[in-house]
């Protein structure tokens, strides 16, 4: 069973100063990845992917991801943090298209709460 | 195009109410979702719909009846509300040629 770990429950990061959030994750065969981020009292908006490709991905509101198959790790970071980037940040993994699912479900961490600091 | 809508976007419950909260998207999307969230627990998926006239359970069914009818809406019921209810909804929707879902605004559920 595919499985997602966000081993911090909160990140605290100065304005101006790089910020990562970390995941991990577990799944057979080649995985889907995702970042959502969710503003309070809003819904979850879609930050990137990794399916294939490039290793370092680029999403919305310059955010990145690094993918590290060796580490099992898809870490979301981002060079200069903004205040407004507070929010609840959700990494993800997907059913692999192979694997006769077939219904493309999402896992999704626990989340980690991101506050940047004026 | 509106995305993912649902209604109402609070409710108040009293133990043993039943109510549907109201799923649809204008995505023309074949897959949907329904998914609670619980403080500190993250995003758990209640049930799935392939397809019209097609839907599954999640890790988290109890308790919840849903159906599909039609492509454009996936309506989910609470037949007998109970204190542990109490949660975000979110549906979801994706199609082929996606990867990522598309999320629904939330409805904000308490059960007294």
């Amino acid at each position: 069973a595919q499985s997602v770990a966000q081993p911090e429950d909160q990140v605290n990061v100065a304005e101006g100063n790089p910020l990562t959030v970390k995941c991990t994750y577990s799944v057979s065969g080649n995985p889907y990845l995702f970042w959502y981020v969710q503003y309070p009292n809003r819904g979850l908006q879609f930050l990137l992917k990794y399916i294939t490709g490039d290793n370092l991905v680029k999403g919305s509101y310059g955010f990145e991801a690094e993918f590290n198959k060796s580490q099992t790790s898809f870490h979301l970071k981002k060079p200069s943090a903004l205040v407004s980037d507070s929010a609840l940040y959700f990494c993800a993994v997907r059913d692999p298209p192979y694997s006769g699912a077939g219904s493309y479900q999402l896992t999704f961490g626990k989340g980690t709460k991101l506050s940047v600091i004026p | 195009n509106a995305g993912v809508t649902q209604t109402p976007k609070f409710r108040i419950l009293k133990i043993g109410q039943s109510m549907t909260l109201q799923c649809t998207q204008d995505m023309n999307h074949n897959y949907m979702y329904w998914y609670r969230q619980d403080p500190g627990m993250g995003l758990k998926l209640i049930y799935y719909s392939v397809g019209a006239g097609i839907t599954d359970k999640g890790e988290v069914p109890n308790g919840y009846n849903v159906s599909r009818s039609t492509t454009e809406d996936f309506p989910l019921r609470l037949e007998l509300a109970a204190p542990s209810q109490t949660s975000v909804y979110f549906c979801a929707s994706t199609g082929e040629g996606y990867n990522e879902q598309f999320f629904g605004p939330g409805t904000r559920l308490t059960v007294l």
